[in-house]
């Protein structure tokens, strides 16, 4: 079975700040697929990246970066400079295999920025 | 264009009531599920569904079932609404092929029973 285990439940952190966001995964299939989805306030789910298993590169998107590390599996998220904005539940997920494309969540991470 | 619209946004009904939730895809894809997310924000799959045909069918109660009038449309009905069925609803859906494939969101529907 999958599984998806963030253990932060709240973050704090006053705007400027970096803030790493971690995601450990488990899973027996050898193709998978992670990703990483935003909840702002306002309760809509907004994709922010997926990543295959096969593809390990770490990717950068403005103030967002990810690092996927299979040896650890661990797919950690970390915003740069954080804004007022950034404040969200942050969810990782896991799909692939069984599950087919089905997206198996963690609890979510609630990340409260402060000016 | 919303890529997956759900309607209604927000359902407020009475215990023993029967309720539907209607979500549509403009996107071409293949597949459409539906999420239930609890009150302490736990997201989990209920049902998934591949060019009309079901394929999960996660631990649901039979109250629910989702019908899928072609790949483009995925209901949800709700039958004898029960308090512990309050919740947020998101409709999905995704393209199947190689690679991680994106799985888009709907808005929600907010579903208070009371």
């Amino acid at each position: 079975a999958q599984k998806v285990t963030q253990a932060q439940t709240e973050i704090s952190v006053v705007e400027k700040e970096d803030v790493t966001l971690d995601c450990v995964y488990e899973t027996r299939d050898t193709t998978y697929y992670l990703f990483w989805y935003k909840q702002p306030p306002s309760g809509e789910l907004v994709f922010l990246i997926r990543r295959n298993s096969f593809d390990e590169q770490n990717e950068i998107s403005g103030r967002y970066s990810w690092n996927f590390q299979k040896s650890t599996s661990s797919f950690n998220f970390t915003i740069t400079a954080s804004q007022v904005v950034d404040s969200a539940v942050y969810f990782c997920a896991l799909s692939g295999g069984n599950s087919g494309y089905a997206l198996n969540f963690g609890k979510g991470t609630s990340l409260l920025v402060t000016p | 264009d919303t890529a997956v619209s759900q309607t209604p946004k927000y359902l407020v009904t009475q215990m023993g009531n029967d309720k539907s939730i209607k979500c549509e895809q403009n996107l071409g894809h293949d597949t459409m599920y539906w999420y239930k997310q609890d009150s302490k924000k736990f997201l989990k799959i209920m049902f998934s569904y591949n060019n009309k045909e079901l394929i999960i069918n996660e631990t649901v109660p039979n109250r629910f079932s989702p019908k899928s009038p072609d790949k483009a449309h995925l209901n949800l009905h709700i039958n004898s609404l029960e308090l512990g069925d309050s919740a947020v609803y998101f409709c999905a859906s995704s393209q199947d092929g190689t690679g991680a494939p994106r799985v888009v969101f709907g808005q929600g529907t907010r579903l208070t029973v009371v």
